[in-house]
């Protein structure tokens, strides 16, 4: 069975500093990875997605995602946070089954990000 | 905005009662997934449709039930509902829906759920 757990329910940054969420999952198959972003009162916005390429995976707004299957990890990073930054964030797992190709979603707890100036 | 439209934005109900929420994909999107989130249970998975049949299901009690239509809405039926369905409600769509697929999930702005 997958499982994601995010370290940190919250984070607090300052403004230009570095942003670090972490993600360990756990699965049985290989994983594919995702980080998702939610502002207030909003719907989820996809930042990142990992499907077994590239290990650094580059998504939107500067953020970038490292896959490292020894670690079972898939911590998020951004060099230099913004005050736009300030969100939820939730790590999730879908897994790639040979007689499934569509995986169910298992998200993490979410990590709230506070940017000060 | 995304493309994704989910009505009704608010719902209040009672408990017992049976309500649907509906959500109209992206055009030429033929994926449905629909998501529960919660104080007490964080964002959870309930299930994705596409091109009309059931693809994947996770966490969904059996008092609820989906369906994606010809014109590719959805309708998400909830049942016998308790104080813990209070949750915001939220759908998205995708082009494809595969593990392969590339492309992206659109979430819509969710439906809030009040059951009293």
């Amino acid at each position: 069975a997958q499982s994601v757990t995010q370290l940190g329910s919250h984070v607090s940054v300052s403004e230009g500093a570095l942003v670090l969420l972490r993600c360990n999952y756990s699965s049985s198959v290989p994983p594919y990875l995702f980080w998702y972003v939610q502002y207030p009162n909003q719907g989820l916005q996809l930042l990142l997605k990992y499907t077994s390429a590239a290990t650094l995976v580059k998504g939107i707004n500067g953020f970038e995602a490292e896959f490292k299957k020894s670690e079972t990890s898939f911590h998020l990073t951004k060099p230099s946070a913004h005050m736009s930054d300030a969100a939820e964030y939730f790590c999730a797992v879908r897994e790639l089954r040979e007689t499934d190709s569509w995986g169910k979603f298992q998200f993490g707890a979410g990590t709230q990000v506070v940017v000060t100036p | 905005d995304s493309g994704v439209t989910q009505t009704p934005k608010h719902l209040i109900t009672a408990t017992g009662q049976r309500v649907t929420l509906r959500c109209s994909p992206r055009s030429g999107d033929l994926s449905v997934y629909w998501y529960q989130q919660s104080l007490d249970q964080g964002l959870q998975f309930l299930i994705q449709y596409y091109n009309g049949e059931e693809r994947a299901k996770g966490n969904i009690l059996e008092r609820f039930s989906a369906q994606q239509f010809p014109d590719l809405h959805s309708e998400l039926n909830l049942s016998s509902l308790e104080l813990g369905d209070s949750a915001l409600y939220f759908c998205a769509s995708q082009r494809g829906g595969t593990l392969a697929s590339t492309d992206t999930q659109y979430f819509g702005p969710g439906t809030r759920l009040t059951v009293l």
